[in-house]
């Protein structure tokens, strides 16, 4: 099936730093959504965009819906060790169901 | 419960053996999904209920794969005659919603099927 591409595939920071993905679609979607999921557990939903251009923030969390439809952004600040973990993106068109992305693994470094 | 619970944790199964696998939705959440996560990947849709009605099966890969919520509560995944690639982590997720396209869904934990 299809799915978004994100990157990068995998991230090693250290503490405190802040932290960038991304994600990209061939196909145009309005939703997109970032989620986190930790080893051995299922995805928690973070943030939720709904309209082209948006900009929403969940504690030190920021996301943005691209203007193109196509594309979404994660911004994650002064990142701390509970970070770790999988982000994935995923996004809702119409009717359709949920598609996700293939995922970018966090790493911290101590 | 309190989330969504998925019995059993992990499975190992020779190949050519059936599988179930059990899903314990969010008591009255309406909307149940099944999604299966290849290693390294992202999760990938399976099939939908509202209530017992399975109204999309789509993402299932084979006619070996049988997905039922008989009551609307509780539902089963079944894979037939399982092959090496169906080795992969089966997540349930549940919603209160009765949309097929509702984001806040609730996951389980998953069962991490391993085919021998």
């Amino acid at each position: 099936g299809q799915q978004l591409n994100q990157s990068p595939q995998s991230m090693f920071i250290q503490e405190g730093e802040d932290v960038s993905m991304n994600c990209t679609s061939s196909s145009i979607f309005n939703t997109w959504l970032w989620y986190k999921q930790d080893p051995g557990e299922g995805p928690v939903l973070l943030i939720a965009l709904y309209k082209a251009g948006e900009l929403t923030s969940n504690g030190r969390l920021t996301a943005q819906f691209g203007i193109t439809r196509k594309d979404s952004f994660l911004n994650i600040s002064a990142s701390i060790p509970s970070d770790v973990g999988i982000y994935f993106c995923a996004g809702i068109f119409g009717n359709e169901k949920l598609t996700f992305g293939t995922g970018t693994r966090l790493t911290i470094i101590p | 419960g309190a989330g969504v619970s998925q019995s059993p944790r992990y499975k190992v199964a020779k190949r050519g053996q059936d599988v179930a696998l059990r899903c314990d939705p969010i008591s009255g959440h309406v909307s149940l999904f099944w999604y299966q996560q290849a290693l390294g990947q992202g999760p990938e849709f399976l099939t939908y209920f509202q209530n017992e009605a399975q109204l999309d099966k789509s993402g299932l890969p084979s006619d070996r794969f049988f997905a039922e919520r008989p009551e609307g509560s509780v539902s089963t995944l079944k894979i037939q005659r399982t092959q090496q690639e169906d080795s992969a982590v089966y997540l349930c997720a549940s919603s209160l919603a009765r949309v097929r396209t509702n984001e806040k869904l609730f996951f389980g934990s998953g069962t991490q099927l391993s085919v021998l």
